[in-house]
């Protein structure tokens, strides 16, 4: 029951910006954005969340659209250390006690040299 | 701060046999999640505690799976007995009250021969 769709790889040159996108289209009003990232035989890590407006911070920012149907990860300044598998997700709260993230099968972003 | 501590790292076992894996979260969180990712997925919820209390374990295959946390800190997942298609990584994540996202711990890579 996957909530987002992303495209399953790209490339982005060090130094370059890199926009990684995703479509989330079925997402309810109070169900968050959030971004993960997971480097090989890592546990995925926290890079940032939202729920309407754009957001910052020291990693990244994060555009969502005013209808709330897709969203854009941006990494400013993308070096070799980005390569990861990113996850864009809808963390879902609400009925029946549930709180739990839906990840998707995520971007694979390659920097290169 | 030491971050969720998972152990072991790695794990192989004939099927139908038993394992367990082992999580630590970060201290003062409350609650605690286990995760399965099967490759070239994202993680899927198995389980979430708060304190000491199950939650919500409707995704948790209650025929062969089980898992505690015993004094709402340490918990234990466990597998019996063990099938070829229970290969993955598990993944245990905490959170405290409020905060924005999940910790996760590196995962144990869980083999089935």
């Amino acid at each position: 029951d996957a909530k987002t769709t992303q495209p399953p790889s790209m490339d982005c040159a060090e130094g370059r910006a890199a926009n990684l996108p995703c479509n989330h289209s079925t997402i309810s009003g109070n169900e968050y954005v959030y971004w993960y990232r997971q480097i090989h035989s890592q546990g995925p890590q926290y890079i940032i969340h939202g729920l309407k407006n754009n957001e910052t911070n020291e990693m990244a920012s994060l555009i969502i659209t005013e209808d709330r149907k897709s969203s854009t990860l941006i990494l400013p300044h993308a070096t070799l250390r980005d390569t990861a598998v990113y996850y864009c997700i809808v963390r879902v709260v609400g009925m029946y006690n549930t709180d739990k993230l839906i990840f998707g099968t995520g971007t694979r972003l390659q920097v290169f040299p | 701060e030491a971050g969720v501590v998972q152990s072991p790292r790695y794990k192989i076992i004939e099927k139908k046999q038993p394992v367990a894996f082992w999580c630590n979260p970060i201290s003062g969180h409350n609650t605690l999640y286990w995760y399965r990712q099967n490759l070239g997925q994202g993680p899927e919820l198995l389980i979430r505690y708060e304190n000491e209390e199950a939650v919500d374990d409707s995704q948790l295959p209650k025929d062969r799976f089980s898992a505690e946390r015993l004094k709402g800190v340490d918990s234990t997942l466990k597998i019996q007995p063990a099938e070829l298609g229970d290969s993955a990584v598990y993944l245990c994540a905490s959170s405290s009250e409020g905060s924005y996202g999940y910790t996760f711990g590196s995962g144990t890579r869980l083999t089935v021969v």
